[in-house]
């Protein structure tokens, strides 16, 4: 079983709306989140990430929201773009467990059309 | 200059052959990382490696072994691949971070491997 879930394989948002792409885990021991963003023919790369200490982290247009007694995280970008356009990728860990792997979701691929 | 390479970017090959992927990275980092990636199934650790001698298995190593020849090389051989094994593959590296936690992971551009 996927101990992290994106259960919309797939996003459309019009450009200057806002997206949102879910996360669920079943991992409570999971206690930081990360997301990352990847485009065609690329790898990964790192977006945001929060800590279970808190419920909510900024960083300019993209937004992490984070609800432990639901297992569940969200990624709020505002105002969409274009340029947005890739799959997002959930992550968790947990930083008790020696290893500190992370363990990703299946992605979401946004689209964002002008 | 990439931080993070990897040769080949793409790679088929029949079943039974034997497969090197290659991981060179120049950010310093001790830790490495060897990932695939199935649609639907996000990224699956394959193994790791947090400096030259040490070696441990992923979520999905059956199939796999790795060789970390020196702080910045970490590769990742299919002995005899299968078609079952045709994904795409990432490699990884990320510093320790603080409280012992290990830090943002930075990925490579990932290899297309097609095994017929």
């Amino acid at each position: 079983d996927q101990q992290v879930k994106q259960n919309s394989p797939s996003l459309s948002v019009q450009e200057g709306r806002i997206s949102i792409l879910n996360c669920d885990y079943t991992n409570s021991m999971f206690d930081y989140f990360l997301w990352y963003k990847k485009y065609p023919a690329e790898g990964p790369t790192f977006l945001i990430s929060i800590s279970s200490i808190k419920d909510k982290n900024e960083d300019g247009r993209f937004t992490v929201f984070l609800n432990k007694s639901a297992k569940h995280l969200s990624l709020h970008i505002v105002p969409s773009q274009p340029g947005d356009s890739a799959v997002y990728f959930c992550a968790a860990r947990d930083d008790n467990n020696a290893g500190n792997m992370l363990t990703f979701g299946g992605g979401t691929r946004l689209m964002v059309k002008p | 200059d990439a931080d993070v390479t990897q040769t080949p970017r793409n790679r088929i090959t029949k079943t039974g052959k034997r497969i090197m992927l290659e991981c060179s990275q120049t950010k310093g980092h001790d830790r490495m990382y060897w990932y695939r990636q199935d649609p639907g199934l996000g990224l699956r650790l394959i193994y790791y490696s947090f400096d030259v001698k040490d070696i441990n298995k992923g979520e999905i190593s059956d199939g796999y072994s790795v060789s970390r020849q020196a702080q910045a090389k970490f590769s990742l051989s299919l002995e005899s691949a299968i078609p079952n094994q045709t994904a795409l593959y990432f490699c990884a590296t990320s510093d320790l971070g603080t409280s012992g936690s290990t830090d943002t992971q930075y990925f490579g551009p990932g290899t297309r491997l097609t095994v017929l």
